[in-house]
Formats: C-alpha cells, structure tokens, sequence
C-alpha cells in the first residue's frame, strides 16, 4: 500500500526559508507527486509536480520563491522569503491507475 | 477564466442521498479526467473517485465504493458525484478536481459542504 508521510507541522520566521518533507513509502522511490497548498478557509491550490529526478513543473502563478527538490523517496517543497499568505496546509499526492492518495498534511506556522 | 464550481452541497440524514455538481469552464472539459476529493472537518484531503474524460473509466475509494457515483455530462461541461447511503463520516467539504495527463490535481474547485446529521 502506498503511503505519504508528512510531519504535521512546521514554523519558521518571516523572511526565512522553510523545507517541508513527504516521503514515499518503501519501495515506490521513482513515483513523482504533486504538492498543494491550502490557505485557511480556502480551496487547495496546485502548486507543483515534482518527479523523483526533482525535475518539477509550478502551476499558473506560482511565485519562483516555491521549489521542489529530490531525494531517493523523499520530496521536498521549499520555501525562501517567507511572507505571511505562506501560512497554511501543504499537501503531497500521488497517483497510479485506480489510486489517488495524499500525505496528510503539514501545517506551516510563519513567526 | 478557468474555474471549477461546486454545487448541491447541505445538510442529510443519515441513509439519505446527495446529488453534487460540479461546473467547468475556462478549458476544455472533455480532454480531462475529472476527480471527486473530500476533506471531513479539520482533516486532511481524501481521494473519493475519478473518471476519464469520456468517462469509460471510474475508479472510487473504498470507503465509497457500491454508495457514491460518478458521472459526468461533457456537453454540459459538469461532472456530478450521486451519493447514497450517507453516513455521519460522509461529512466534509468535497471539492471537485481537474487532472493533469498522468493523474494529479492541477486545478481545485472552492468546494461544497455536505453535513450528514439527524
């Protein structure tokens, strides 16, 4: 069964940069996913794909201060230059023919 | 400008029905596949279903399967997800979701609140 691991939270300072993780669970190393972000009451929007060579594609609009990075069956999201509107839920997914699954969750907190 | 809208959305007693509706435009909804996501109050994202662009294929979370349908009309550019046999744990926010070509979401609707309470 594929699974997403996310930490359920994460903080830093406005202004910093911040790495969040979703791991992928044994054995599904080359699966890429997507990342979204979920602003307090409000719809998600897509922010990237991010392919296991860490090759991503942004969505429409999306500041360059979003990146995405990989490492064996980690995906990462970083964020630079912190602004306030990065507080929110980012969530990774992935997918395969009959599936969709989501990591669940990680709250970012901008100090 | 490109936007999903939901709709159908309220409030059900349990073992009810729930027809929602989702609305496209902007894009050419029958190139994509199409996909029902939910999110239950203060959790996370839940995958419920999704159907190909000429909807010959369907796939649902087993926590749906045999009570949600989905369906899709694409003259009229709208998906729909017929729910059955509503439960307590049915309750959420349930957004509909435009695919990209390999299977992720690459565009969100603001979602519909469905509440199942007696």
């Amino acid at each position: 069964q594929l699974v997403l691991t996310q930490s359920p939270s994460a903080s830093a300072s406005l202004g910093a940069s911040v790495k969040l993780t979703c791991t992928l669970s044994s054995g599904r190393s080359s699966y890429a996913i997507a990342w979204h972000q979920q602003q307090p009451e409000k719809g998600p929007r897509f922010l990237m794909k991010l392919n296991s060579d860490g090759s991503h594609i942004k969505g429409d609009g999306i500041p360059d201060r979003f990146s995405g990075s990989s490492s064996g069956a980690e995906r990462y999201l970083t964020i630079s230059s912190l602004q306030s509107e990065d507080e929110a839920d980012y969530y990774c997914q992935t997918w395969g023919t009959g599936f969709r699954v989501f990591g669940g969750g990680t709250k970012l907190t901008v100090l | 400008q490109v936007q999903l809208v939901e709709s159908g959305g309220g409030l059900v007693k349990p073992e009810g029905s729930l027809r929602l509706s989702c609305s496209a435009s902007g894009f050419t909804f029958s190139d994509y596949y199409m996909s029902w996501i939910r999110q239950a109050p203060g959790k996370g994202l839940e995958w419920v279903s999704y159907m190909s662009s000429g909807g010959s294929t369907i796939y649902y979370a087993d926590s749906v399967k045999g009570r949600f349908t989905i369906s899709r009309d694409n003259a009229k550019n709208s998906l729909y997800l017929q729910m059955n046999n509503l439960r307590a744990d049915d309750t959420a926010i349930y957004y509909c979701a435009r695919e990209s070509g390999t299977g992720y979401s690459s565009l969100w609707g603001q979602g519909t609140l469905v509440t199942v309470s007696s």
